[in-house]
C-alpha cells in the first residue's frame, strides 16, 4: 500500500529565514505530487504541482519555490520567509497519469514571527 | 477561475441526527471527491464519485455524483461525536494536471 510523509510537522521560523519542507511517498512510482497551503483550518489552495522528476507547474506567484529531485520526493522551499506564509502546508499524491483522487500527508504547521 | 459553492459552511447537530451538505458548481466535472479533515491533519478520503448519478456509501456516509454532473451531496446518518471535523467537496474539471478545485468546507460539530 502507498504511504505519504511529510516533516517535519511543525516549524516556527523567523521572518526573512530561509525553508525547506520535505515530502515522501512510499509504494507507488511516478505518481503526480502537488503542495497546497492551507490558512485558518479553511480553504485549500494549490501552490505548486509535478507530473515527473524535474517537472513543476506553479499555480500561485509567490516566494516559494519547488522541487523534484527524485521521483517520490518533493520539496517546498524559500528563501526568504514572510510573515503571510505561515499556514498549515500539504502535499499530496495521485496515480500516474491522474489527476483525480489525491490522497493527502498529514501536513506541517509553519509560523513564522 | 472554476470555484466551488459548498452549504452549509457550519452545523450544529445532536449527537443521532442526520446530516446533508452539498456543493455546486457553474461547470461540468467529471470527479466528484469527499474529504475529512480533523484538526491538525490531512484530509482523508471518505468518498470517490466517477459518473453522473453514482450514489456512493462509505458506512454511514452516502454521497452522490449529481445527474447534471454540477453537483454532489454527501449524507451522514446518525451521527456521532467522531464525526466532528470540516467536510470538503472537490472536482475535477479535466483541465491542467493540477485541475482539482476545492469547496471552502462545512464545519460539523456534533452535540453529545
Amino acid at each position: 500500500s502507498q504511504t505519504i510523509h511529510q516533516w517535519p510537522a511543525t516549524l516556527v521560523q523567523p521572518v526573512g529565514s530561509p525553508l525547506s519542507l520535505e515530502c515522501t511517498v512510499e509504494g507507488t512510482s511516478n505518481p503526480n505530487l502537488y503542495w497546497y497551503r492551507q490558512a485558518a483550518g479553511r480553504g485549500l489552495q494549490l501552490l505548486f504541482y509535478s507530473i515527473g522528476i524535474g517537472q513543476i507547474s506553479s499555480e500561485v506567484p509567490q516566494n516559494l519555490s519547488a522541487s523534484r529531485p527524485q521521483d517520490r520526493q518533493f520539496i517546498l522551499s524559500s528563501k526568504k520567509l514572510l510573515l503571510s506564509d505561515s499556514g498549515f502546508y500539504l502535499c499530496a499524491w495521485t496515480l500516474p497519469g491522474s489527476t483525480d483522487t489525491q490522497y493527502f500527508g498529514p501536513g506541517t504547521r509553519l509560523t513564522v514571527l | 477561475g472554476q470555484q466551488l459553492n459548498q452549504s452549509p459552511q457550519s452545523m450544529f447537530i445532536q449527537e443521532g441526527e442526520d446530516v446533508s451538505m452539498n456543493c455546486t458548481s457553474s461547470s461540468i466535472f467529471n470527479t466528484w471527491l469527499w474529504y475529512k479533515q480533523e484538526p491538525g491533519e490531512g484530509p482523508v478520503l471518505l468518498i470517490a464519485l466517477y459518473k453522473a448519478g453514482e450514489l456512493t456509501s462509505n458506512g454511514r456516509l452516502t454521497a452522490q455524483f449529481g445527474i447534471t454532473r454540477k453537483d454532489s451531496f454527501l449524507n451522514i446518518s446518525a451521527s456521532i461525536p467522531s464525526d466532528v471535523g470540516i467536510y470538503f467537496c472537490a472536482g475535477n474539471y479535466g483541465g491542467s494536471q493540477g485541475n482539482l478545485i476545492f469547496g471552502k468546507g462545512t464545519k460539523l460539530s456534533v452535540k453529545p
